[in-house]
């Protein structure tokens, strides 16, 4: 189920830069959408998750849910090496997830 | 501490060799589930169990057996492993319905099928 595709990168930045990571999917019948974070060597972890449409806003951390043009975007301000992570968007599906690939970010300082 | 461990971290194995990956979770949660994850193919849903006794396939289930005979435990099971088994596996849990968007996911295994 490719429904949810996102851009693998990677992607570097330098610290301080303000970050959008994207993802697009085709399958309207859902709603809610969430990020995850997976360091090196661990699991995934939940950042963050917005139900239908619209902003969500989390410290340096907004998720965004256009429904329109079906398009899930998290941006990170003044990001710091600590966000050097895989960023993996997701949708609900029923009793699963659905994820996008993961794009790799790297912030140097 | 509130987590999800797995056993073991690491496995390298034979052609053939029965295996068990185990998994356990200390929430409470209803709901785990298998997922393997692979370079350029992402994460993708082995199986998944609802609650006890209660499991059904994802999207990649071939090759595995999953049980649910407790509420805290969700072994993976490969009866014949093959070397297109090789990845890394995490297991994951919730509480169910609508909060299956906030999944808590183990450390990962890491299989390597010879």
């Amino acid at each position: 189920q490719k429904e949810v595709e996102q851009d693998p990168g990677p992607l570097s930045v330098p610290e301080g830069a303000i970050v959008s990571l994207n993802c697009t999917y085709s399958n309207s019948a859902f709603q809610y959408f969430m990020w995850y974070r997976q360091y090196s060597r661990k699991g995934p972890e939940l950042l963050m998750y917005t139900y239908s449409s619209g902003n969500k806003e989390d410290g340096r951390f907004t998720a965004q849910v256009d429904k329109s043009s079906k398009y899930i975007s998290l941006f990170i301000r003044d990001s710091q090496p600590s966000d050097s992570a895989t960023y993996l968007c997701a949708r609900q599906a029923g009793t699963a997830l659905i994820f996008g690939k993961g794009t790799t970010l790297s912030v140097s300082s | 501490e509130a987590q999800v461990t797995q056993n073991p971290r690491y496995l390298i194995t034979v052609t053939g060799k029965k295996l068990t990956v185990t998994c356990s979770q200390n929430m409470n949660h209803e709901y785990m589930s298998w997922y393997r994850q692979d370079p350029g193919l992402g994460l993708r849903q082995i199986y998944y169990s609802m609650n006890v006794e209660v499991t059904d396939k994802g999207d990649v289930p071939e090759g595995y057996k999953v049980s649910r005979k407790e509420k805290r435990n969700f072994p993976l099971i490969l009866e014949s492993p093959s070397p297109n088994q090789t990845s890394l596996y995490f297991c994951a849990s919730s509480f169910s319905g609508v909060r299956t968007y906030e999944q808590y996911f183990g450390p990962g295994t890491r299989l390597t099928v010879t």
